[in-house]
């Protein structure tokens, strides 16, 4: 069985400070693949990575980037200089090769960035 | 492209009465997932479709069904309503089954059972 833990429940930040999410999951299979979404006060779920388990390297894009961790079963996501529109809930979730589109999605992360 | 749209949007039903949410995939996507998100259980899995066949099933009850049309356009059903069945629903399309590919979710349909 899988599993995805957001240890954060709410993380509340003042404008420009960096914030690291936590993420960290549990799985037998040897190949899967991790992701995060935001979901803004609409409700969408927002794509924002995509991780497979043979790809190691960390990833940035702009103010985003995420450390995968193989060794400790975790995905972190940093935001650099945070700016009110980050103010979301971020979910991390995990899909196994054999599971189809399944997704396994932790609790979530509320951030909320103050001006 | 347009993106993954669901209808309606919201939803106001009373216990026992049934419902039927609708969601139209990125055109090209074959596959449609659907999610169940609640404040108590956060987001779980529904069931997939591909192809027109269910490929996934989550842990829910019989009472929750789909399927999905030769178009890819998919519909969720719930019948005998209960209280605990007000969730926002959650649909994604991706372009094919399994392996790495993102999926890319609808604006949801905000159900709420009185």
């Amino acid at each position: 069985a899988q599993k995805v833990t957001q240890a954060q429940t709410e993380i509340s930040v003042v404008e420009k400070e960096d914030v690291t999410l936590d993420c960290v999951y549990e799985t037998r299979d040897t190949t899967y693949y991790l992701f995060w979404y935001k979901q803004p006060p609409s409700g969408e779920l927002v794509f924002l990575i995509r991780r497979n388990s043979f790809d190691e390297q960390n990833e940035i894009s702009g103010r985003y980037s995420w450390n995968f961790q193989k060794s400790t079963s975790s995905f972190n996501f940093t935001i650099t200089a945070s700016q009110v529109v980050d103010s979301a809930v971020y979910f991390c979730a995990l899909r196994t090769l054999n599971a189809g589109n399944m997704l396994t999605f932790g609790g979530g992360t509320r951030l909320m960035v103050k001006p | 492209k347009a993106g993954v749209t669901q209808t309606p949007r919201y939803l106001i039903k009373t216990r026992g009465q049934q419902v039927t949410l609708s969601c139209s995939p990125i055109s090209g996507h074959r596959s449609v997932s659907w999610y169940q998100q609640t404040p108590g259980q956060g987001l779980q899995f529904l069931f997939e479709y591909f192809s027109e066949t269910q490929r996934n099933k989550g842990n829910f009850p019989g009472r929750f069904s789909g399927r999905q049309f030769s178009n890819s356009r998919s519909e969720m059903n719930v019948s005998t309503l209960e209280l605990g069945d007000s969730a926002l629903y959650l649909c994604a399309s991706s372009p094919e089954a399994g392996e790495g590919n993102e999926q890319f979710f609808g604006p949801g349909t905000r159900l709420t059972v009185l």
